[in-house]
């Protein structure tokens, strides 16, 4: 079943503390990315990578970083840096030109505890 | 740079009347739209997309979008609204000249009443 896989769907932090995001998809599309939605505020890019290897900051990426080791997976990790971290979470791809929709995942919840 | 407008952060509309949310677009040169819906703790769901061609453009569930270059507008339209559509719907546009992220808008909640 080809989609986007983010996991996990909940997540909690302590102060102080590191978390990873995991995003795995299996559409072979090469382009992939991070985004953060609060409510009334719509969705914010933290980070994308249109190639392994390769990733950009996006509008927000203070307090978080990215890896692209492989094609298909691309963690977004929320370090203590980033002091608001409560949000939802959505991984998107994409593959083709510039005509072609990005697709997302079903997102992660993460809550400070 | 890019951006997207959408004016209503709410849309009240009757079971069975029609249903319109507004976006408007800036981009520098021509642009690639798109609307996604939201449904609650899910993603996007990618709805319709205007690429060139006709400005009326069809897609999922009996929505379309009607593309107006000299209003820069992409306004999302249903003829009959059902109690299901209720949702958060979002406006996507990226500049055709390059293969960057889509700039969404800030979403509009539509709320169909029985």
């Amino acid at each position: 079943d080809g989609g986007i896989t983010q996991s996990p769907k909940y997540l909690f932090r302590k102060e102080g503390q590191n978390v990873t995001l995991s995003c795995e998809q299996n559409l072979n599309h090469d382009a992939m990315y991070w985004y953060r939605q609060d409510p009334g505020q719509g969705l914010r890019l933290i980070y994308y990578s249109q190639i392994v290897n390769d990733f950009q900051k996006g509008d927000i990426a203070e307090g978080y970083s990215v890896s692209r080791e492989k094609k298909e997976s691309f963690p977004l990790t929320v370090t203590s840096a980033q002091k608001n971290p409560t949000a939802f979470y959505l991984c998107a791809t994409a593959g083709g030109g510039a005509g072609q929709p990005q697709h997302f995942g079903d997102g992660t919840r993460l809550s400070i505890l | 740079a890019q951006s997207v407008a959408q004016p209503e952060d709410q849309v009240n509309v009757a079971e069975g009347n029609p249903l319109t949310v507004k976006c408007t677009y800036s981009v520098s040169g021509n642009p690639y739209l798109f609307w996604y819906v939201q449904y609650p703790n899910r993603g996007l769901q990618f709805l319709l997309k205007y690429i060139t061609g006709d400005n009326l453009v069809k897609g999922s569930y009996g929505f379309e979008a009607e593309f107006n270059k000299s209003q820069t507008s992409f306004h999302l339209k249903k003829p009959s609204a059902l109690v299901s559509d209720s949702a958060l719907y979002f406006c996507a546009v990226r500049d055709i000249a390059g293969n960057t992220p889509l700039v969404f808008g800030k979403g509009t909640r539509l709320s169909v009443i029985a």
